[in-house]
């Protein structure tokens, strides 16, 4: 199957700053992309959907000025959490779709902990 | 709005029994797609199965099945032979094509023990 990478695996961050996270596709062109948030023994909660080239599509109550989106490439889609708190401590996951597919495959998470 | 819905917050099985995990989902679409995905405690995403609205056969994987009732909107999973590394949350999600997002349930964390 496809395989999404997604970096780096743990971060730990001070508050105040900011932290990036990439999702790479590695084996297909995904023209889309997703963010997740899961909190501990939660389900996935969609963040925003990302398209190459486009600005993302935030769903209700992420704030898109913390949570910026960027797709530049097929390939690429980073999330940056900005001036993090430690209320955005989270496992946030990617997943991307194969352009004209339905499966979407996903990444490894990322564990954010904000200090 | 969709929903998914999972009534089953925790689930457990005897190794080599079978356990069945239900799902059930609102939409008013005709044509969508049903997924079963499993979260080990790595936290990985892996696809079980998939199951296409209009297709009325019911998908298989191996030991992983549906029983997929589109009429009472249900989408249940039953894993045969279960094995200890069948371990894991499950979460039911459901989109409507190639463009749309995945609406997960609330998962169900299943036990397998010996």
């Amino acid at each position: 199957g496809a395989v999404v990478s997604q970096h780096p695996s743990r971060v730990i961050c001070k508050s105040g700053t900011s932290v990036k996270i990439e999702c790479r596709s590695l084996d297909f062109q995904a023209t889309t992309m997703f963010w997740y948030r899961q909190f501990p023994k939660q389900s996935l909660m969609l963040m925003a959907t990302s398209n190459e080239g486009s600005k993302a599509t935030y769903e209700q109550g992420v704030e898109k000025d913390k949570f910026l989106i960027n797709h530049a490439s097929l390939t690429l889609s980073t999330l940056t959490v900005t001036s993090a708190h430690p209320e955005d401590s989270s496992f946030y996951i990617c997943s991307a779709r194969l352009g004209g597919g339905t499966e979407a495959f996903f990444g490894q998470g990322t564990r954010l902990t904000v200090v | 709005a969709q929903t998914v819905t999972q009534s089953q917050p925790e689930m457990s099985v005897q190794e080599a029994e079978t356990v069945t995990l239900s799902c059930t989902y609102d939409t008013s679409e005709s044509d969508y797609y049903l997924f079963w995905y499993k979260q080990p405690p790595s936290r990985q995403m892996i696809l079980v199965i998939r199951q296409e609205a209009y297709k009325q056969q019911n998908a298989t994987e191996n030991r992983f099945s549906v029983n997929f009732q589109k009429a009472a909107k249900s989408f249940s999973l039953k894993i045969s032979d279960s094995q200890l590394g069948d371990a894991a949350m499950y979460f039911c999600a459901y989109n409507t094509g190639t463009a749309s997002k995945l609406t997960f349930g609330t998962g169900t964390r299943l036990q397998v023990t010996l």
